[in-house]
């Protein structure tokens, strides 16, 4: 069974710049996660899907992030446009249950940089 | 708002010693996850613990919650190189999804 893939692993690109992060949940899981860590920081939650609908954005920082989930597949993170302190690892996690455990599975992340 | 406050922040350690890592938090747990998080990997589950005196374990790593629901420690016996990598616990904010989360301790482990 496939995990969950988020691309790119790695991205710079420029102040001003845009940035699309996708993450590919695991097969039949209706939950999805996005999660960041800024560099030196904790993980802190951005939002949460059902399907394809946002059920919790309440992490989102600010409008210069879209969060897309069409068709209740993969999902995809815009950063329109990037600043240097969206800089950070983004995860994406998913999981058949509302909650994280044992049942929840993580991508490998995504490492952003903001130049 | 609550926090959780993670100890040590880094660790290296010889091969075969033990050790314990901590998660502290300000407010009563009621929920308390552990994760482990190895360079360009994703975050692996290892262990949840929701009830005050609980323990767990899995291979050489236990985890427990202290009765007062307000600490939680990791303990690993005989480490191995394995072992090394990031270790975060993280804690059941308004739901079971909104984690908060500690900040990590990177462990090392010496051959």
């Amino acid at each position: 069974e496939a995990g969950v893939t988020q691309f790119p692993s790695h991205s710079v690109i420029e102040k001003g710049q845009t940035v699309t992060l996708r993450c590919d949940p695991i097969s039949g899981h209706d939950n999805l996660y996005w999660y960041r860590r800024v560099m030196g920081k904790e993980i802190k939650f951005l939002l949460h899907f059902v399907k394809e609908s946002k059920q919790d954005e309440s992490g989102m920082p600010n409008n210069r992030f879209l969060a897309e989930r069409t068709g209740g597949t993969y999902s995809t993170l815009k950063v329109q446009p990037a600043e240097l302190e969206d800089s950070g690892v983004y995860f994406c996690a998913s999981s058949p249950r509302l909650h994280l455990g044992p049942e929840a599975f993580f991508g490998q992340g995504t490492r952003l940089t903001v130049v | 708002s609550q926090e959780l406050e993670q100890s040590p922040q880094s660790l290296i350690v010889q091969e075969g010693k033990n050790l314990t890592i901590n998660c502290t938090s300000s407010k009563t747990l009621y929920g308390l996850y552990w994760y482990k998080q190895k360079y360009g990997e994703g975050l692996i589950f290892l262990m949840m613990l929701q009830k005050g005196g609980e323990e767990k374990s899995h291979e050489k790593i236990t985890a427990k919650l202290d009765e007062k629901k307000q600490q939680s420690s990791l303990h690993i016996t005989a480490s191995q190189p394995s072992h090394a990598g990031i270790y975060l616990c993280g804690a059941d904010k308004d739901s079971n999804y909104q984690l908060i989360w500690g900040a990590g301790t990177k462990l090392i482990i010496k051959p």
